[in-house]
């Protein structure tokens, strides 16, 4: 079984910049959640979806945006870059809510802001 | 608030040693605790889950307990390998509508030869 996959890797934009990160489930899981992860913050909650819908928010500007497709792939978007945006970007499946079954992290993308 | 806290920040012991890392939680209502190992570079595996009702979960030379009395966990690490070092990562789910993870911020193991 294939595991969660994220794409690009690599990502290098400037300050005002727009970026979309994809994120693709282990097959059969419904929930995707995303989390930005830097040395100070350690890990920090963006949002989950659940069979397309948003289930929950954590504390980031509204800049932080996402969505599921009906095939349970993710993308999340940041407009207006900044350079605190720096930080590896994680994206989690589940076959349920995160909250009570077990997730599987994706490698990240390492987003780097100039 | 809604806190989960580590200790030690980072810990380095000798090859085939044991160690316990710690995680204190204010998390509440509890749903569920977790450890992760996130190796360098690469995103978290999950190592445990625990619920209120269980104490200790083991998997392979990790043994995690809970006090739920107390809003203690920890880890235990038996016979460590170079290939444990680490970060390793607590996380807290509230039994509440809507909710998120909690995150600690994690305990960086480095195990020497």
């Amino acid at each position: 079984k294939a595991g969660v996959t994220q794409t690009p890797r690599y990502l290098i934009k400037t300050r005002g910049q727009q970026v979309t990160l994809s994120c693709s489930p282990i097959s059969g899981h419904r929930s995707v959640s995303w989390y930005q992860q830097t040395p100070g913050q350690g890990l920090q909650f963006l949002f989950e979806y659940f069979s397309e819908t948003q289930r929950n928010k954590g504390n980031f500007p509204g800049r932080f945006s996402g969505r599921q497709f009906s095939n349970s792939r993710s993308e999340m978007n940041v407009s207006t870059l900044e350079l605190g945006d720096s930080a590896l970007y994680l994206c989690a499946s589940s076959w349920g809510g995160s909250d009570y079954n077990e997730q599987f992290f994706g490698p990240g993308t390492r987003l780097t802001v100039l | 608030k809604n806190q989960v806290e580590q200790s030690p920040q980072s810990l380095i012991i000798l090859e085939g040693k044991n160690c316990t890392l710690q995680c204190n939680y204010t998390v509440s209502p509890f749903s569920n605790l977790r450890w992760y190992k996130q190796d360098t570079g690469r995103g978290p595996v999950s190592l445990t889950i625990m619920t209120f009702s269980e104490n200790t979960k083991s998997n392979g030379r990790y043994t995690a307990t809970l006090d739920a009395d107390t809003k203690q966990s920890s880890l235990h690490i038996t016979a460590s390998q170079l290939s444990d070092s680490a970060s390793y990562i607590c996380v807290v789910s509230a039994k509440q509508a809507g909710t998120a993870l909690i995150f600690g911020k994690g305990t960086t193991l480095s195990v020497s030869s």
